[in-house]
């Protein structure tokens, strides 16, 4: 089956600094990666998402870049505020027999921006 | 809309006891998935359903978990009997169809086995 890594673990940074996760994948077959934030107490929330004939996607001051070649893929958050502080999860997945799709999560990133 | 709802949010109880989480996914969506987070990881698929259908229960330790959705709605899963390593955050989740569309999750119903 799929595995996904995720990188770092924990990620600090200042207000206003960049913030980068990264994710590989292992199933070639995978195309749809989907990015989720989960705040303390709250289930995940998509925050952006991509696909597999897409190289790259922004929305505001996120972006999500893919590279199927070397079936990775990242999170990159511009201009960090401490409202962005939370646990970031990739994901990938693949449409199945049926048609039916099942995201494989990384383990988590937990993001910290300091005032 | 309505989001997601689960409960009970908390949970508290003794190895070998059982307990039942239930799920009301957002009105319309036909899929409806358990995740079990355990603290630090990310959220591992236990079972999917598509309306009343099991799509999806590979990774359900079918000994001592079971889920159902009936009438194609609302979900109960139940643990029968816990185990230390069952305690986690159990999140339900829904989406319009399987086919690649945004999944939506509960708030999670955290359970701790003592």
């Amino acid at each position: 089956g799929e595995n996904v890594e995720q990188h770092p673990s924990t990620l600090s940074v200042q207000e206003g600094d960049s913030a980068v996760i990264k994710c590989t994948y292992s199933d070639s077959a995978s195309n749809y990666f989907p990015w989720y934030k989960q705040e303390l107490g709250k289930g995940p929330q998509l925050i952006i998402d991509i696909r597999s004939n897409v190289g790259e996607k922004k929305d505001q001051r996120i972006a999500v870049t893919l590279n199927k070649t070397a079936k990775h893929f990242s999170l990159h958050i511009t201009e960090t505020q401490p409202e962005d502080s939370a646990v970031y999860f990739c994901a990938a997945s693949q449409a199945r027999s049926g048609g039916s799709y099942i995201p494989t999560f990384g383990r988590g990133t937990s993001l910290i921006v300091h005032p | 809309e309505a989001g997601v709802a689960q409960s009970p949010r908390y949970k508290i109880i003794e190895k070998r006891q059982s307990v039942a989480f239930w799920c009301n996914p957002i009105s319309g969506h036909a899929t409806l998935y358990w995740y079990q987070q355990i603290l630090g990881q990310g959220p591992k698929l236990l079972i999917q359903f598509q309306n009343n259908g099991v799509v999806d229960d590979s990774q359900l330790p079918k000994d001592r978990f079971s889920a159902e959705r009936l009438k194609g709605v609302d979900s109960t899963l139940k643990i029968q009997p816990a185990k230390l390593e069952d305690s986690a955050v159990y999140l339900c989740a829904s989406s319009v169809t399987d086919t690649g569309n945004t999944i939506y999750f509960g708030e999670g119903s955290w359970l701790t086995v003592v």
